[in-house]
């Protein structure tokens, strides 16, 4: 079946440096990719989402690669803010419009 | 102000009772969603939705049930079979269609069974 998995649970950045959050994925097949950030408590909010297509798209202070040879997806983020402290989870598109989550890496900025 | 809301934030029942989780819309979106989140991990989807009065089983959906009887709501009701429904509710909608399968999320509703 599908599965979308984590490398790291806990990642620990000084603020101001680059940031890299990594996803395998087992799908060959899937061809959409979406990152979302959730805070404590709170639902997950989108930040960036890629199509197969791709290898790279950038958005603001975040990039995100695809490199389907090895079925890995990363997200970077540019100069880490306090406020980019969270989960960030992963997520690829299945059957329907249907997405498959990984647990989650936590981000923790420190000062 | 458009948007998905959740309702209530904190929930406190007994267990064998049932509950029902609110989940509102405003975006005009087709497709809905319930997923459960456990401390530390991912989302699991229970139920989805792609269109008025039709919904399909997710990968938990043993003990829930929903309705989807207008395309704005889409409640929730965690059953008394549900044998660990101690949880982070979560509720999400989306167009359909278009080639974007973004989900937009509430709040989330936490549900606490003692």
């Amino acid at each position: 079946g599908e599965s979308v998995g984590l490398h790291l649970p806990t990642l620990s950045v000084q603020e101001g440096d680059n940031s890299i959050i990594n996803c395998a994925y087992s799908n060959s097949a899937s061809d959409y990719f979406i990152w979302y950030k959730q805070e404590s408590g709170k639902g997950p909010q989108f930040i960036i989402d890629i199509r197969s297509n791709m290898d790279k798209r950038q958005g603001q202070r975040v990039t995100v690669l695809l490199n389907k040879t090895v079925k890995h997806l990363s997200l970077q983020i540019a100069a880490t803010q306090p406020g980019d402290s969270a989960v960030y989870f992963c997520a690829e598109k299945g059957t329907a419009s249907k997405l498959t989550f990984g647990t989650g890496t936590r981000l923790q900025v420190t000062l | 102000d458009g948007g998905i809301t959740q309702s209530p934030k904190y929930l406190f029942r007994k267990e064998g009772q049932n509950v029902t989780l609110s989940c509102e819309q405003n975006l005009n979106h087709d497709a809905m969603y319930w997923y459960r989140q456990d401390p530390g991990q991912g989302l699991r989807l229970i139920y989805y939705s792609q269109i008025v009065n039709d919904f399909q089983k997710g990968d938990i959906a043993e003990g829930y049930s929903v309705s989807r009887e207008k395309k704005e709501s889409f409640p929730l009701t965690v059953t008394s079979a549900q044998k660990n429904p101690t949880a982070f509710y979560l509720c999400a909608s989306s167009i359909v269609g278009t080639g974007s399968y973004e989900q937009y999320f509430g709040p989330g509703t936490r549900l606490t069974v003692t």
